[in-house]
């Protein structure tokens, strides 16, 4: 039961443009939602989350917008850069649930130069 | 000001045999989670500890898996009789509260890779 989906495997983007990471989500429960970046043969990096309360979340390039009606949210990165090609996986967690954090499958980022 | 240690950071077993990761929290952190990421999808809860108890465990299978947080040293994933299905990434991450904001207080070690031959 994939409560959190990521349907684009993989997303390749310019140097400089936009990138749109999308994810969507099937519990209504979730209450909390997060962005982690991941390099090879590491581990997950927090970068930005957005509660459920909101709708857009902004940290420097990085921006996470919330659609609750749609359970969908997305992560902009602007201007792309070459250093962030890695994997990003959603999450999304409820206060019903603990701690525990319900993770996608993850998109590969690849800015090329 | 050392991150979350994991080691080893690759186990290779054969079938049959033990592994025994270990996870070594951030300075100050009580609460240790384990995650597991088979091959081609996203990180997967297994158990939730705080030192000396398991608080929730509800992702961990019946059988042959079991976990610690000792009050000295670090947290143990143990894994008895591996199969080959068992071939993962294990990761662990530390938060120094349950109650603090949900999530980004989770930091993650660079995980242990087991292979199960």
């Amino acid at each position: 039961d994939q409560q959190v989906k990521q349907n684009s495997p993989s997303l390749s983007v310019q140097e400089g443009r936009i990138s749109i990471l999308n994810c969507d989500y099937t519990n209504s429960m979730f209450d909390y939602f997060l962005w982690y970046k991941k390099y090879p043969a590491e581990g997950p990096t927090f970068l930005i989350s957005i509660s459920s309360i909101k709708d857009k979340n902004e940290d420097g390039r990085f921006t996470v917008f919330l659609n609750k009606s749609a359970k969908h949210l997305s992560l902009h990165i602007v201007p792309s850069q070459p250093g962030d090609s890695a994997v990003y996986f959603c999450a999304a967690s409820a206060m019903w649930y603990g701690n525990k954090l319900v993770f996608g499958a993850g998109t590969i980022l690849r800015v090329k130069s | 000001n050392a991150g979350v240690m994991q080691n080893p950071r690759h186990l290779v077993r054969r079938r049959g045999q033990e592994a025994r990761l270990r996870c070594s929290p951030m300075k100050g952190h009580s609460h240790v989670y384990w995650y597991r990421q088979l091959p081609e999808e996203g990180l997967k809860f297994m158990v939730y500890l705080q030192k000396e108890n398991i608080i929730d465990e509800s992702g961990m299978p019946k059988e042959r898996f079991s976990a610690e947080f000792p009050k000295e040293g670090p947290s143990i994933l143990r894994i008895q009789q591996v199969v080959r299905g068992d071939s993962a990434a294990y990761f662990c991450a530390s938060s120094l509260s349950r109650t603090s904001p949900r999530g980004e207080t989770q930091y993650f070690g660079p995980g242990t890779r087991l292979l199960v031959l």
